[in-house]
């Protein structure tokens, strides 16, 4: 059980767009289509903001898309806003009713 | 509205135990399976145990495994996280939440507000 692999931090200036990669194994993300991503303001509980690689829930925007390549999968943040200024986490399935989260990124709006 | 409200944390000596509560409301609570999520202060986010629907499936982080016991109660509605030789880097806010039908279907679509526990002499 090795967590999933995020860079620490990301930026970009408002109105542009930012990519987030969440790299793991063949045994989680690679083998699975099960990867969410989470946003995380300060003092808040994650809210979730892709689901199964790449599916919104009802009421997050359609700037956040998620995407998965091999063992790497990733969320991007078009049309930057400042209120995505957030710490951002990726989780996968790994097998055996286990399941991994990355370390996490801080992703700062300019 | 989906509620999930968490109890029973607080200060314990290292060595000791504390048992978790998660109190839900607002969904059909056996449709679903539930998790346990915790964050130490200033840190990610780090899985430690979920349970499905009927309890049939259940599986832990390795770092609480053998410690830690999950189990729920669907004629309660409630969720519960049984810590045994609680450890100093088990202090952490520890977050209920609610997943999908089966253990791999991580769509924590809502989260508690938290319970506080911190392991310390």
């Amino acid at each position: 059980q090795s967590a999933l692999t995020q860079p620490p931090s990301a930026s970009g200036s408002p109105g542009q767009s930012v990519t987030i990669s969440c790299t793991g194994t063949s045994s989680d993300v690679g083998n699975y289509n099960y990867v969410s991503w989470y946003q995380q303001h300060p003092g808040k509980a994650p809210k979730l903001m892709i689901f199964e690689v790449n599916k919104r829930p009802s009421g997050v925007p359609d700037r956040f898309s998620g995407s998965k390549s091999g063992n790497t999968a990733s969320l991007t943040v078009s049309g930057l806003q400042a209120e995505d200024d957030a710490d951002y986490y990726c989780s996968s399935y790994a097998g055996s009713n286990i399941v991994v989260f990355g370390g996490g990124t801080k992703l700062t709006v300019l | 509205e989906v509620q999930l409200v968490e109890s029973g944390g607080g200060l314990v000596q290292p060595g000791r135990s504390l048992r978790l509560s998660c109190a839900a409301s607002g969904f059909t609570f056996d449709d679903y399976a539930m998790h346990w999520v915790r964050q130490a202060p200033g840190k990610g986010l780090e899985w430690v145990s979920g349970i499905s629907w009927n309890s049939g499936n259940i599986g832990y982080a390795d770092s609480v495994k053998g410690r830690f016991t999950i189990s729920r109660d669907n004629a309660k509605n409630s969720l519960y996280l049984q810590m045994n030789s609680l450890r100093a880097e088990d202090t952490a806010l520890y977050y209920c939440a609610k997943g999908g039908h089966i253990v791999a279907t991580i769509n924590f679509d809502y989260w508690g507000q938290g319970t506080l526990v911190t392991v310390s002499s």
